[in-house]
């Protein structure tokens, strides 16, 4: 089974500070993404990367950066964490190019900006 | 554009009830339609796909016809148990990479 998996369960922070969220996955996939879960509003795509240091910005990439060095890492980075970021943020990679490409998704990092 | 909408919750039914979760879309192209659900604590899952007209998708008695008439991809279940309760996401993808999501509906089931 593929499996992706996220370094923290759960973070808390203070407003300002630098957050790194990290994800890995052991099957090879070339696309990889950060969404961001909201009550009330679902999933919203931050950044997606369809190849290493490749990146593309989702609906919502004001206040994130991404950084993919290697195929089966993808890294979210918050440059100064605020509040209006505290979330659930789920990461989730699949296979490249067109047809019913299912997500596989880790299972969240809950972020708390203080 | 591309869009999804889905059922208002939360949803509560009882152990037993016939479960409906509505969504339809918005799409270009010809999408490939899934419901994926969400558990508590955990991250999401695909629950079922279908990938044109007027397939079926199906899983854990859980079933949904992808209909371009009505641009719709109804969830639903005969007899609901109480693990099922949990979030439950409708989602569209297009040529392209990304999926679109709906909002959610929190499906609670009560003994």
């Amino acid at each position: 089974d593929v499996k992706v998996t996220q370094s923290s369960r759960y973070l808390v922070k203070r407003t300002g500070e630098k957050v790194f969220l990290e994800c890995v996955q052991d099957m090879d996939h070339e696309n990889m993404f950060w969404y961001r879960q909201d009550p009330g509003l679902g999933l919203r795509l931050i950044y997606f990367s369809y190849d290493v240091k490749m990146k593309e910005k989702g609906d919502i990439p004001e206040g994130y950066s991404v950084s993919r060095e290697k195929k089966e890492r993808f890294s979210l980075i918050l440059e100064s964490a605020s509040t209006n970021q505290t979330s659930m943020y789920l990461c989730a990679s699949t296979l490249g190019g067109p047809g019913a490409n299912v997500l596989t998704f880790g299972a969240g990092s809950r972020l708390t900006v203080l | 554009g591309n869009s999804v909408t889905q059922m208002e919750g939360p949803v509560t039914l009882s152990e037993e009830a016939f479960l409906t979760i509505n969504c339809t879309y918005t799409a270009t192209g010809y999408p490939s339609l899934f419901w994926y659900v969400q558990y508590p604590g955990e991250g999401l899952q695909l629950l079922l796909k279908a990938t044109k007209a007027d397939d079926k998708g199906s899983n854990k008695g859980f079933e949904a016809t992808y209909r371009k008439e009505t641009t719709s991809f109804h969830l639903e279940k005969g007899s609901v148990q109480v693990s099922d309760s949990a979030v439950y996401f409708c989602a569209l993808k297009t040529g392209a990479n990304n999926l679109f999501f709906g909002t959610g509906t929190r499906l609670t089931v009560i003994p």
